[in-house]
């Protein structure tokens, strides 16, 4: 069964540092990897995603992601934080255990705080 | 625009009562999604719908129930027998299609008094 780690549950940097949030993954098959973030009282917007395409993923808003197979990582990065990017961070694989039914499991969040 | 509604924002419920939580998108999407969110925590499913007509339970079904008679809506009722229903409800829709990314609606912040 797939399943996600998010490894910080509570990430600080300072404003223009850069930023790192970690992600591993458990998958028998070739996974579908996703970034959302979710600012506060807001629904969750897609950052980037992977599908089996390039192995290094560029987003929206400077964010980037590299997958790497034989550690079963996704990271994000962002090599410059904006005060604005203070948000709740979640990473998430496509079940594909249960067919194709499209479902997604969710990582438990990191949120990234930026300090000025 | 083209997105996902839903509504209200914010709602307030007594114990005792059902209430009912609307999703609309109009992205001709197939698949539509519920997820309950908790302080602190992931999203849970708590139901998804592939197809108009057609809905499964996902991991946190009980105490709540949905319809799909439209391709557009995907309503959800929490019902009095959900102990614990104060939370945000996220709603979504997708292609449906495997590695397909999900589309997340506003959400409504549910709190029982």
């Amino acid at each position: 069964a797939q399943s996600v780690t998010q490894l910080d549950s509570h990430v600080s940097v300072s404003e223009g540092t850069p930023v790192l949030l970690r992600c591993n993954y458990s998958s028998s098959y070739s996974p579908s990897l996703f970034w959302y973030v979710q600012h506060p009282n807001k629904g969750l917007q897609l950052l980037l995603k992977y599908t089996s395409a390039a192995t290094l993923v560029k987003g929206i808003n400077g964010f980037e992601a590299e997958f790497k197979k034989s550690e079963t990582s996704f990271h994000l990065t962002k090599p410059s934080a904006h005060m604005s990017d203070a948000a709740e961070y979640f990473c998430v694989v496509s079940d594909i255990d249960s067919g194709n039914t499209g479902k997604l499991i969710f990582g438990q969040g990191t949120t990234l705080q930026v300090k000025p | 625009d083209g997105g996902i509604t839903q509504s209200p924002k914010y709602l307030f419920r007594k114990e005792g009562q059902n209430v009912t939580l609307s999703c609309e998108q109009n992205l001709n999407h197939d698949a539509m999604y519920w997820y309950r969110q908790d302080p602190g925590q992931g999203l849970r499913l708590i139901y998804y719908s592939q197809i108009v007509n057609d809905f499964q339970k996902g991991d946190i079904a009980e105490g709540y129930s949905v319809s799909r008679e439209k391709k557009e809506s995907f309503p959800l009722t929490v019902t009095s027998a959900q102990k614990n229903p104060t939370a945000f409800y996220l709603c979504a829709s997708s292609m449906g299609r495997l590695g397909n990314e999900q589309f997340f609606g506003p959400g409504t912040r549910l709190t029982v008094l």
